[in-house]
């Protein structure tokens, strides 16, 4: 599996819009990207995936650029319930079956 | 939807000892995992496993062992307890290896004293 780049920490206000930026040049054509969030003492929840097309649920959208070598996570009106860490990752579907998970985002929310 | 249910949630052991770690899933899901977490560092696979009986080594396996009696149930052993050690050991399930989307466990916290 490719490797993800992103910002160590973010920080962001209760109603505002985030912007949670993933780099990934090496990315192959067969590779999702997966997006993961984590609370303290909770495990990895999943939060969405796409190959090419932005795709969006009732958690956040996923914009992906057109070379796919970069992904933006967009989160609308965040609160402080979606303070936690973002991980990027990349996977081949139907072939191994492992996630690689690195360091991610904090994302901090004020009041 | 399932659980994912994992006991201890707290575990202390003592230098040398050999500890168990127990997972059980109820979404009937084909793959089982054991992520190890280090505070500062992003979660290392230690071992997963594709079906029952079956067992696959990730990136950490040396010092564990691992066993899928049950398609439903996936347990981890660490071998030799090392002397302060502190981590959290996180079990997930995945439909498959045709999904990355995995569900976790709350995990269970492992002190070594």
């Amino acid at each position: 599996d490719a490797k993800t780049t992103q910002p160590d920490s973010m920080e962001s206000t209760e109603g505002e819009t985030v912007h949670l930026p993933c780099s990934h040049a090496t990315i192959s054509g067969n590779e999702y990207i997966y997006w993961y969030r984590q609370v303290p003492l909770q495990g990895p929840e999943y939060v969405t995936h796409g190959l090419q097309q932005n795709t969006t649920n009732s958690m956040a959208f996923l914009a992906i650029a057109s070379d796919r070598k970069s992904s933006t996570l967009i989160l609308t009106h965040v609160s402080l319930r979606d303070a936690a860490v973002y991980h990027c990752i990349l996977r081949v579907d139907g072939n191994t079956r492992k996630l690689i998970f690195g360091l991610g985002t904090t994302l901090q929310v004020q009041p | 939807g399932g659980i994912i249910t994992q006991t201890p949630k707290f575990l202390i052991g003592q230098e040398g000892q050999k500890l168990t770690l127990k997972c059980q899933q109820n979404f009937n899901h084909d793959t089982m995992y054991w992520y190890r977490q280090d505070s500062g560092k992003g979660l290392r696979l230690i071992y997963y496993s594709i079906t029952e009986n079956d067992l696959q080594k990730g990136d950490l396996s040396e010092g564990y062992d691992a066993s899928r009696e049950k398609k439903s149930s996936f347990s981890l052993t660490v071998t030799s307890a090392q002397k302060n050690e502190m981590a959290v050991f996180l079990c997930a399930s995945s439909i498959g290896g045709v999904t990355g989307q995995l569900y976790f466990g709350e995990g269970s916290k492992l002190t070594v004293l």
